[in-house]
């Protein structure tokens, strides 16, 4: 199948500061990705929709100014979370559709972000 | 938007029994419905899915059933083993447009040696 990769894999940063996490689809490309976030013990909650050329769509209640989504070519998505705080400390997942790349409605998944804000 | 419900929360199995997870979807549009194992701190993996042009589709130790009329869909895992112990959660999504994918809220199944 083909393969989506995170980067970094952890980061712990302190309050106040920005992290830009990277997801690039590394042999198919990808004009949708999606970026879930999962806290502990809990579901994967999708947060927004990034689309290559266009402005992210994000989910009812996830603040697009503190989350910003910018999908920068066909194999590549940021999400930079700006002024982190301890309740942003979350693991984050991205993923891209399938595509010619696998099955009708497939979709694979990066390896995921651990946020620790302090 | 699509709601998915699953239950149990969690399961308990003796090794080699059966385990059964059941979900149910409200959009009525939903055509793809994937399953996914996820371990401690790692990606869900996909461990079988199936399309609403198919009622059941089968992998080896693994099924699962697809009920469009009632808008539900199980896992069933036959001959369990230690190693299927995880967090398991459903999905739902359309295969065109969005695509997004809307999770069960998982259940952790744990098999007993």
């Amino acid at each position: 199948g083909a393969v989506v990769s995170q980067h970094p894999s952890w980061v712990i940063c302190k309050s106040g500061t920005s992290v830009k996490i990277e997801c690039r689809s590394l042999d198919f490309q990808a004009t949708t990705m999606f970026w879930y976030r999962q806290f502990p013990k809990q579901s994967l909650m999708l947060m927004a929709t990034s689309n290559e050329g266009s402005k992210a769509t994000y989910e009812q209640g996830v603040e697009k100014d503190k989350f910003l989504i910018n999908h920068a070519s066909l194999t590549l998505s940021t999400l930079t979370v700006t002024s982190a705080h301890p309740e942003d400390s979350s693991f984050y997942i991205c993923s891209a559709p399938a595509g010619l790349a696998g099955g009708e409605g497939e979709q694979f998944f990066g390896p995921g972000t651990r946020l620790t804000v302090l | 938007g699509e709601n998915v419900e699953q239950h149990p929360s969690t399961l308990s199995v003796q090794e080699g029994d059966s385990a059964v997870i059941k979900c149910t979807y409200s959009d009525s549009a939903s055509n793809y419905f994937p399953w996914y194992k996820q371990e401690l701190g790692k990606r869900p993996q996909l461990i079988i899915d199936i399309r609403s042009n198919v009622g059941e589709k089968k992998d080896q130790r693994i099924a699962v059933t697809l009920n469009k009329t009632a808008k539900h869909f199980s896992l069933h895992i036959t001959e369990t083993q230690p190693e299927d112990s995880a967090v398991y959660f459903c999905a739902a999504s359309k295969d065109t447009g969005r695509r997004a994918l809307t999770f069960g809220s998982g259940t952790r199944l744990q098999v007993q040696p």
